[in-house]
C-alpha cells in the first residue's frame, strides 16, 4: 500500500491564482481530511469528507473548496491564493468504523504565496 | 468550534529526565482522543488512541492516561532521549464519523 500520497511537494503561486492540491489514499478509508500547518497552532482543520460525495468545514475553511467523487481522492483547490496562505498542506485518512480510528498522513505539500 | 489544549507550549530537558504534558478536551460529547508525535519536516504518527475513561496505554518508553470525566490526558515520557525530541500533538473526536480537532502542540526538545 502506498498510503496517503500527496503532489505536489512543492508550490510557489503568485496572489491570485488558483491552484489544486492532489490527495489519493488506497486503503479504502471513508474519513478524509486537510489541515494546514500554522506555526504555534498546530494542524488547523481546513475541510473533511465522511465519504464519496460528503464533505463539511472545518476550522478554517475560507479560500479553499473541496469535492469527494470517489473514495479515494479528495483534492483542495485554492480558489485565489493569498500570502496568508502561505503553509504546509497536509491530507489525512482514518477509517472510522475500523475500531482504531488514528489518521495516516500524507507527506504535505508545501505552498508558498508571493 | 471544539477547544482543545495543551500545555506546556514547550519544554528543554536533558537526557535521562521524564517528563509529562497535559491535554484538555471538552469532557462533553467524547468520543475519543489520540495523540500523534510530529518530527520536524516529516508526518504526524499516531502513538495512541483512547476512547475509555481511565484508559492507559503504552509503547516502549511513552505512555498515556485519560480522564474522560475531567476532560483530561497526559502524555509520560520515561528517561528521554535525543530521539524523542518532537512536537507532541492531541486530537479530541466527538464521534466515529467525527472531525478530529487538534491542540497546538508541546514542543519537546531533549539535550544530550
Amino acid at each position: 500500500n502506498a498510503g496517503v500520497t500527496q503532489t505536489p511537494k512543492f508550490q510557489v503561486l503568485k496572489t491570485g491564482q488558483s491552484m489544486t492540491l492532489q490527495c489519493a489514499q488506497d486503503m479504502n478509508h471513508e474519513y478524509m481530511s486537510w489541515y494546514r500547518q500554522d506555526p504555534g497552532m498546530g494542524l488547523r482543520l481546513i475541510h473533511y469528507s465522511v465519504g464519496a460525495g460528503i464533505t463539511d468545514q472545518g476550522e478554517v475553511p475560507n479560500g479553499y473548496n473541496v469535492s469527494r467523487s470517489t473514495t479515494e481522492d479528495f483534492p483542495l483547490r485554492l480558489l485565489s491564493a493569498a500570502p496568508s496562505q502561505t503553509s504546509v498542506y497536509f491530507c489525512a485518512s482514518r477509517d472510522p468504523q475500523g475500531g482504531k480510528y488514528e489518521q495516516y498522513f500524507g507527506p504535505g505539500t508545501r505552498l508558498t504565496v508571493t | 468550534i471544539l477547544n482543545v489544549e495543551q500545555s506546556p507550549q514547550s519544554l528543554h530537558v536533558q537526557e535521562g529526565d521524564s517528563t509529562n504534558f497535559t491535554c484538555s478536551f471538552p469532557s462533553s460529547n467524547f468520543y475519543a482522543l489520540h495523540w500523534y508525535r510530529w518530527e520536524t519536516a516529516k508526518s504526524p504518527e499516531a502513538l495512541f488512541v483512547m476512547t475509555l475513561n481511565g484508559d492507559e496505554k503504552k509503547k516502549g518508553r511513552i505512555s498515556a492516561t485519560l480522564n474522560t470525566k475531567e476532560g483530561y490526558s497526559y502524555l509520560y515520557i520515561k528517561g528521554s532521549q535525543p530521539e524523542d525530541s518532537a512536537t507532541y500533538l492531541c486530537a479530541f473526536m466527538k464521534t466515529s464519523y467525527d472531525k478530529v480537532i487538534f491542540g497546538p502542540g508541546t514542543s519537546l526538545s531533549v539535550i544530550p
